[in-house]
């Protein structure tokens, strides 16, 4: 039972050319995250949304946008990517408070490539 | 400020031997740990958490972990690899206070390899 899904798993894009990633959430956590992660990094995050409100990383850039228009869906835009935004992107989601709100569910990520 | 440390960035084990992956972590409140596993191309799937209960925690795949405050530490164990344990382990601490959301501190990762 997939519970945080990614689409598409595989992504390729043009340098300077828009591209959205997508994540949905069956959990119905309150919580969706962004993260970017490196060949041989840790994930680092980008931004989150509790609910529906926005929370960006202090360095995270501006080329990096991200839509939330429902519980279940969450969007990474990149408006022009460049080669070093080549990563995979990983989404994840936790309830809202309480005990154990802070575990985050990851979804199975999407790899973007930049031509 | 929360951090954690992953003392070794690769660790290669014979299948069957045992697995230790070391974990320290600094925290100011009590933290929640976690342990995740990454498998190539693949997202982050949790093994198990520490929330304040018992100290030794089970998680999937027969591996467990033990909170050992007076060390700050939270050390991975499997008792005898599988080929398939093969992944990247991130050590994980959430900056979570007081129940309230937070962020999740990772460790730079450790990569295990396992011999036939």
């Amino acid at each position: 039972d997939a519970m945080v899904i990614q689409n598409p798993r595989y992504q390729v894009t043009q340098f300077g050319k828009p591209v959205t990633l997508s994540c949905s959430q069956t959990l119905n956590h309150n919580v969706m995250y962004w993260y970017q992660q490196k060949s041989s990094q840790a994930p680092k995050l980008l931004f989150h949304y509790y609910d529906k409100d926005f929370n960006n990383e202090a360095d995270t850039p501006d080329n990096f946008q991200s839509r939330r228009p429902n519980t279940s869906f969450c969007f990474l835009d990149i408006r022009s990517p460049g080669l070093g935004d080549a990563a995979m992107y990983l989404c994840a989601t936790s309830r809202e408070g309480g005990l154990g709100a802070d575990t985050q569910y990851f979804g199975p990520g999407t790899r973007l490539t930049v031509l | 400020a929360q951090s954690v440390t992953q003392l070794d960035s690769h660790v290669s084990v014979s299948e069957g031997t045992p697995v230790l992956l070391r974990c320290n972590y600094s925290s100011s409140y009590s933290p929640s740990l976690f342990w995740y596993v990454q498998h190539p191309n693949k997202g982050l799937q949790l093994l198990l958490k520490y929330t304040s209960a018992a100290t030794l925690v089970k998680g999937i795949n027969g591996f467990e972990a033990e909170f050992k405050k007076s060390e700050t530490s939270f050390h991975l164990t499997k008792p005898s690899a599988h080929m398939s344990d093969a992944a990247e382990y991130f050590c994980v601490v959430s900056e979570t206070l007081g129940g309230s959301q937070g962020n999740l501190i990772f460790g730079k990762g450790t990569k295990l390899s396992v011999k036939p």
